[in-house]
């Protein structure tokens, strides 16, 4: 699987738009993009996927590149409660069984009033 | 529906002792997997099953057993506790939509000490 690099820390002011960028240079044709969260030590949540087209769902918007060689995960509105350590993953996972999703160290995002 | 449960949340081994960790879930999800998660660090995969009857391993799989009797179980088996298998274990299921498993959904961890 792909390595990713994603800045170690971000701030944001809660009811802005959150943008988490990530560089995934090496993916490769088959591998998806997966962004997930860990708030304090629970369980990772899924927030969104995407292969080369923009993806949007009720928590947020993936932004990929057209050369599929970064991404963004834009939180429209945040709020305290985004406040998490957020990881962006690329992986095979979607089509094959034990492709693991490779968790780096992620960016934590702190939402402040 | 509860989503995925782990049990115990919280344990203590001393080295040497084995136990199992239990996972759980209720949505008739045919892929389950083990991840662990050390101080500081990501996930890292120790085994995974796309059914059951069917397991395999991931990268990390040295000294955990596991079993898939069942669909709704799969659970984590430490045959002898190591001080280097302190960490917070997490399970996560996951299920095809067509030929494609869609995004896992995880539980809420179990975290053990092995002193």
């Amino acid at each position: 699987d792909a390595k990713t690099t994603q800045p170690p820390s971000m701030d944001c002011a809660e009811g802005r738009a959150a943008n988490l960028p990530c560089n995934h240079s090496t993916i490769s044709g088959n591998e998806y993009v997966y962004w997930y969260r860990q708030i304090h030590s629970q369980g990772p949540q899924y927030i969104i996927h995407g292969l080369k087209n923009n993806e949007t769902n009720e928590m947020a918007s993936l932004i990929i590149t057209e050369d599929r060689k970064s991404s963004t995960l834009i939180l429209p509105h945040a709020t305290l409660r985004d406040t998490a350590v957020y990881y962006c993953i690329v992986s095979n996972a979607i089509n094959q069984a034990g492709s693991a999703l490779i968790f780096g160290k992620g960016t934590t995002l702190s939402v402040s009033s | 529906n509860a989503g995925v449960t782990q049990t115990p949340k919280f344990q203590v081994l001393k080295t040497g002792q084995s136990m199992t960790l239990q996972c759980a879930q209720d949505m008739n999800h045919e892929y389950m997997s083990w991840y662990r998660q050390d101080p500081g660090m990501g996930l890292r995969l120790i085994h995974y099953s796309v059914g059951a009857g069917i397991t395999d391993q991931g990268e990390v799989p040295n000294g955990y057993n596991v079993s898939r009797s069942t669909t709704e179980d799969f659970p984590l088996r430490l045959l002898s506790a190591a001080p280097s298998q302190t960490s917070v274990y997490f399970c996560a299921s996951s299920f095809r939509r067509g030929v494609q498993y869609n995004e896992q959904f995880f539980g809420p961890g179990t975290r053990l000490t092995v002193l």
